[in-house]
């Protein structure tokens, strides 16, 4: 059954810090991986997204890396702000429709000052 | 364009009542979305469309459930009767196709709560 585990489930972490956020998958095929922000009471937002053959990719402070072989993805955010407080969602495509998508249930991140 | 528009934001009803959610997709935008988050579950796939016309409904848990799209800037998510395990946070998202790369821009989603 394809699955998307995602870890920690929750994050406290003070103001100017770094922070991983880590994601593994058992999808197959593989398609592509999208790391979504949703901040409360929002719907989630596109950070990134990863096809098999990039390894990394950066969107400002987050840098999002994708190891194909051991189906493993990890977010980093560099210099943490308060308004980078939100649940991150990671999300597997294995290449089909829509209906395909395995969404992980995300970590929630609480930056504190 | 204002992005995806849902209405109503928060939705309170008595177990029983019909309840109706709307949404507005990205003008241009071909395949529609509805989707429903839960602490539980996370965000799970209820039904797709790709040109007003349903493609997958597999994701729709009872048939308490129906979802319809009259036309391209408008579809509605119905439960009836509703129960209180329906409670929950749905949203809609619309996409220019349901494939690869391309990208799902979620509303701000409808909070239901089924007392």
């Amino acid at each position: 059954k394809n699955q998307v585990e995602q870890s920690p489930q929750s994050l406290i972490i003070l103001e100017g810090k770094n922070c991983t956020l880590q994601c593994n998958y058992t999808v197959s095929p593989f398609s592509n991986l999208r790391w979504y922000k949703q901040d409360t009471g929002r719907g989630p937002v596109s950070l990134t997204i990863m096809t098999f053959s990039e390894n990394t990719k950066s969107n400002g402070r987050y840098t999002a890396t994708l190891d194909a072989d051991t189906k493993q993805s990890s977010l980093h955010i560099t210099a943490s702000q308060l308004s980078d407080s939100a649940s991150y969602i990671c999300v597997v495509n294995p290449g089909g429709g829509a209906d395909g998508l395995t969404f992980g249930k995300g970590t929630h991140l609480i930056i504190q000052p | 364009d204002a992005g995806v528009i849902q209405s109503p934001r928060h939705e309170v009803t008595e177990m029983g009542q019909e309840v109706t959610l709307r949404c507005k997709p990205i003008s241009g935008h071909d395949y529609l979305f509805w989707y429903r988050q839960t602490m539980m579950r996370g965000l799970e796939l209820l039904i797709y469309f790709n040109n007003n016309v349903p493609i997958d409904d597999s994701g729709m848990p009872e048939d308490r459930f129906s979802a319809k799209m009259p036309n391209a800037s408008f579809s509605t998510l119905k439960i009836q009767p509703s129960e209180p395990r329906d409670s929950a946070v749905y949203f809609c998202a619309s996409s220019l196709d349901s494939r690869m790369n391309t990208e799902a821009f979620f509303g701000q989603g409808t909070r239901l709560t089924v007392v």
